[in-house]
């Protein structure tokens, strides 16, 4: 039982190159969270998912984009990745029973040059 | 838009020190929840707290919703090395952290 899993744990982009981010949970979860932390900050909502076929976006979606695959599996994906975006970007699921009560992955540290 | 303000930013404590952290909301929130960040981690959840005025025990750890539920409170007592970390608490339904309050603990 792995929890929630990220890959990669670290990126370097070029400014205008794109990437996608990965993340999967093995618990079942229905809802799903793209959130990203820059320093000495809170997390940020990027986009959510609810269930399995719909996405939301949160309070900062700009320059981003989002596919919930399928129950397990929740990717974000950066068209043109710019300087701003250099953040850690973490991943959360969550609970069956209480949405709220989130799971984070490890975490993927990106910067953008 | 729902706003979190969480103080203080940081606090440096000597072990057995209490230590307390606020989160004031700038709308009524329907539930609050706490995590603990480890320097270099993720965040892990703590509890949630959905009703006015409640008030929930975790070993040193007190939680306490308030009357209006637009802020909250996480109070350790008699800290220790462990409780090194970065305290956010995350206001609901939109999901607003506040910036987090860093405590460091002074063997």
């Amino acid at each position: 039982n792995a929890g929630v899993t990220q890959t990669p744990k670290f990126q370097v982009l070029k400014t205008g190159q794109s990437m996608t981010l990965q993340c999967a949970q093995d618990m079942n979860h229905n809802s799903m969270y793209w959130y990203r932390q820059d320093p000495g900050m809170g997390l940020r909502l990027i986009y959510y998912s609810a269930s399995e076929g719909t996405t939301d976006k949160g309070e900062v979606p700009n320059g981003y984009n989002v596919s919930r695959l399928n129950k397990r599996e929740f990717s974000l994906r950066l068209e043109s990745a710019a300087p701003s975006q250099t953040s850690v970007y973490f991943c959360a699921s969550g609970g069956r029973t209480n949405a709220y009560e989130q799971y984070f992955g490890p975490g993927t540290r990106l910067t953008v040059t | 838009g729902q706003q979190v303000m969480q103080i203080p930013q940081y606090q440096h404590v000597q072990e057995g020190e209490d230590f307390t952290t606020y989160c004031n909301s700038s709308t009524t929130l329907s539930n609050i929840q706490w995590y603990k960040q480890r320097p270099g981690g993720h965040p892990v959840f703590l509890i949630q707290l959905v009703k006015s005025g409640e008030v929930k025990k975790q070993k040193r750890l007190t939680f306490q919703f308030g009357e209006a539920k637009k802020n909250s409170s996480l109070h350790i007592t008699a800290t220790q090395t462990t409780d090194v970390g970065t305290y956010f608490c995350a206001g609901n339904p939109a999901l607003t952290f506040g910036s987090g309050t860093r405590l460091q603990v002074q063997p």
